[in-house]
């Protein structure tokens, strides 16, 4: 199975800041990186497929880079309502494996 | 308005049995690939199982092949998850999800807990 290693496991940041968090896959997995938003008590929702393509819906202050087995997510602008848990997903190879996600709160 | 709304959670004792159902509105449900994903409560995201458009290809993961059984009803736009013999680490909140490749709509999940 592809092991999926985000980092960092939280992080805690001002509205205004820019982060990145970043996905690792132990192989290969060419442009099939996912990324995810989870608020407590919620379903995640898709943010960004194919390492950089933004789902509907989705403000554009999120962005996705990488290839091969480095990936990134980047918030240009900290919004409140941007703290949530985030997680990548590989769908390369079945099965299709999650990071362990990365918290992020705001200060 | 794309929607998938996952039922028949529940508390079951191990070893026993739960047959999950979903059912997806606002899109042509027998066109696109489905999954399962669980996640133990205050845990990461498991993706657990999926199935082709016609429900003859079956991908699980190791930790419940010959347990759960994903399966679907395209003339009802349902999906289904039968879980057998049930373990404590089963205990999770069970999503649905469209799949392509990326999995794009989610329901909001049903709790499975597994405890005598």
């Amino acid at each position: 199975d592809i092991q999926m290693t985000q980092s960092p496991s939280s992080l805690s940041a001002s509205v205004g800041d820019r982060i990145t968090i970043t996905c690792r896959a132990s192989q290969s997995i060419n442009n099939f990186l996912n990324w995810y938003q989870q608020k407590p008590g919620k379903a995640p929702k898709l943010l960004i497929y194919s390492v950089s393509s933004l789902q509907s819906g989705v403000p554009s202050r999120f962005s996705g880079s990488g290839s091969g087995t480095g990936f990134t997510l980047t918030i240009s602008s900290l919004q409140p309502e941007d703290s949530a848990t985030y997680y990548c997903l590989q769908s390369y190879i079945t099965p299709k494996t999650f990071g362990q996600g990365t918290k992020v709160e705001i200060k | 308005e794309v929607q998938v709304v996952e039922s028949g959670g529940g508390l079951v004792q191990p070893g026993g049995s739960l047959r999950l159902s979903c059912v997806a509105s606002g899109f042509s449900f027998s066109n696109y690939w489905m999954s399962w994903v669980r996640q133990v409560p205050g845990k990461g995201l498991e993706w657990v199982a999926n199935t082709n458009q016609d429900g003859n290809e079956k991908y699980y993961v190791d930790s419940i092949k010959g347990r759960f059984t994903i399966s679907r009803d395209n003339a009802k736009n349902s999906l289904y998850l039968q879980l057998n013999s049930l373990r404590a680490e089963d205990t999770a909140m069970y999503y649905c999800a469209r799949d392509r490749s990326a999995l794009d709509y989610w329901g909001q999940g049903t709790l499975v807990t597994v405890s005598s």
